[in-house]
């Protein structure tokens, strides 16, 4: 089935480092949310984007909506050990329609 | 208040057996969706209820079905189960697919592991 773009598929960072991942589509998509999935555990909202150009934020957490409708972007900044898991973005193309998810992004933060 | 709750939380089956699985929306939550992940991959969409109603359904076989009870909870069944049906099955509960411009974000449950011997 069809995937949002997200790459690399690891990234290794120090504590207190900044990070950025991004996620791309070939398609336009309406909403971008991320989530983040701890180890045995199902996924968790961190982010939910409804506008094209938006940027948000959550604690050390920032996402943007690209203006083009086929990329959004999240920062981390500041990392710390329990930042580490594995990131989806994810995009809808009408409200409250199903998600379709990128392949994931597992981050490792080095004390 | 309770998130999204899934059970069980694992689940070992065989080749042709079938399968049934429970998901308990977050309260106030009226729509349900259930997602397959397969290890090292995102979660992909298999269906969509919404008052009872399918509104939406996956690249998936037939062998896959599902429905949703007046309270909002919802099964998925898997008939004749395959190798490849091994993953984790998560349940995602939103408040509503009402209102064109509403936003309702999906939030999960901790999923249900399933393994095919």
């Amino acid at each position: 089935g069809q995937q949002l773009n997200q790459s690399p598929q690891s990234m290794f960072i120090q504590e207190g480092e900044d990070v950025s991942m991004n996620c791309t589509s070939s398609s336009i998509f309406n909403t971008w949310l991320w989530y983040k999935q701890d180890p045995g555990e199902g996924p968790v909202l961190l982010i939910a984007l409804y506008k094209a150009g938006e940027l948000t934020s959550n604690g050390r957490l920032t996402a943007q909506f690209g203006i083009t409708r086929k990329d959004s972007f999240l920062n981390i900044s500041a990392s710390i050990p329990s930042d580490v898991g594995i990131y989806f973005c994810a995009g809808q193309t009408g409200a409250n329609s199903k998600l379709t998810f990128g392949k994931g992004i597992t981050l490792s933060v080095r004390p | 208040d309770a998130g999204v709750t899934q059970s069980p939380t694992h689940l070992i089956k065989t080749r042709g057996q079938h399968v049934t699985l429970r998901c308990s929306p977050i309260s106030g939550h009226k729509s349900v969706s259930w997602y397959q992940q397969v290890l090292g991959q995102g979660p992909q969409f298999i269906f969509q209820y919404y008052e009872k109603e399918e509104r939406g359904r996956g690249n998936f076989p037939d062998r896959f079905s599902a429905r949703q009870f007046p309270n909002y909870s919802s099964e998925l069944n898997v008939n004749a189960l395959l190798l490849g049906d091994s993953a984790l099955y998560l349940c995602a509960s939103s408040r509503t697919l009402t209102g064109r411009y509403s936003n309702q974000p999906q939030h999960f449950g901790d999923g249900t592991r399933l393994s095919i011997l």
